[in-house]
C-alpha cells in the first residue's frame, strides 16, 4: 500500500534516447510534482500538476514533459537524453496548496 | 549566496548523543519551516513542520525557528543508529505548495554504535 508509487527504480540509457517515468499516488491528493535531485542532494523542484493547470519551472528544459491522466498519476516523458540529465527524478504529491509533501522512492537516471 | 545554507556534513556522533541540525536562509519572507530525512535510496520523508518563530516538540525531535537571526535548527536527542539519514531543511514564503519550497542541500548524519 505504497502512498506514492514510480517506476522504473533505476534507469540506464544512451544520450539521445527517450524514456518516460511513472507516478501514481494513492493518497487523494490534488497536486503532484516532479523534483530533481542533483548529485550534491540538492532538490529543485521541475513542474507541479493541479487539478489539471501545469505550472512549470522556467529552468527545466522543453525536451521534459509531463503527463496527467488523472489527479492519481503523473509521469514524465525525457525527449533527447543527455548526459547533463543524469539525476534522482522524484515525484511527490500533496493536498491542493499544502507544502507538506509525501515523496515516492526515486528514479536513478543514468545517461551513457 | 544560495537562499538556503545548509552545512553538508558528514556528521558522526556516538549513539545517545544530542545532534543540532541547522540551516541559515536570506529570504525575510520564509515563514513556513520543514524538515525532512532521507534514507539512503529513499525519498526524502516529512520530518517536522513549523509556522513563523518559536519551537515544537515531536518525541525525541524539536524543531526551532528564529526568524529575527534567519536560523533554523532541528534538535535530535538520545539519537540512535535508526537517525543515520540526510536532514533536508525547506522554506516557503506563502502556503502555495511545493512549487513554493526551497530546499537546503541536506546535511549528512551518521549515529554510530
Amino acid at each position: 500500500d505504497t502512498a506514492v508509487s514510480q517506476t522504473p527504480k533505476y534507469l540506464v540509457t544512451q544520450m539521445g534516447n527517450d524514456k518516460s517515468i511513472k507516478c501514481e499516488q494513492n493518497l487523494g491528493h490534488d497536486t503532484m510534482y516532479w523534483y530533481k535531485q542533483d548529485s550534491k542532494k540538492f532538490l529543485k523542484i521541475m513542474f507541479s500538476y493541479n487539478n489539471k493547470e501545469l505550472i512549470i519551472n522556467e529552468t527545466v528544459p522543453n525536451r521534459f514533459s509531463p503527463k496527467s491522466p488523472d489527479k492519481a498519476h503523473l509521469n514524465l516523458h525525457i525527449n533527447s537524453l543527455e548526459l547533463g540529465d543524469s539525476a534522482v527524478y522524484f515525484c511527490a504529491s500533496s493536498q491542493a496548496n499544502n507544502e507538506k509533501l509525501f515523496f515516492g522512492s526515486g528514479t536513478q537516471l543514468s545517461v551513457l | 549566496q544560495k537562499e538556503v545554507e545548509q552545512d553538508p556534513g558528514p556528521l558522526s556522533v556516538p549513539e545517545g548523543a544530542i545532534v543540532s541540525l541547522n540551516c541559515t536562509y536570506s529570504n525575510s519572507a520564509f515563514q513556513y519551516f520543514m524538515w525532512y530525512r532521507q534514507y539512503s535510496r529513499k525519498g526524502p520523508e516529512l520530518l517536522m513542520y513549523t509556522y513563523s518563530s518559536g519551537n515544537k516538540e515531536d518525541g525525541r525531535f524539536t524543531a526551532q525557528v528564529d526568524k529575527s537571526s534567519k536560523y533554523i535548527s532541528l534538535f535530535i536527542r538520545d539519537s540512535q543508529p535508526s537517525d543515520s539519514a540526510t536532514y533536508l531543511c525547506a522554506m516557503s514564503g506563502v502556503t502555495g505548495g511545493g512549487n513554493k519550497l526551497t530546499f537546503g542541500t541536506g546535511t549528512q548524519l551518521k549515529v554510530e554504535l
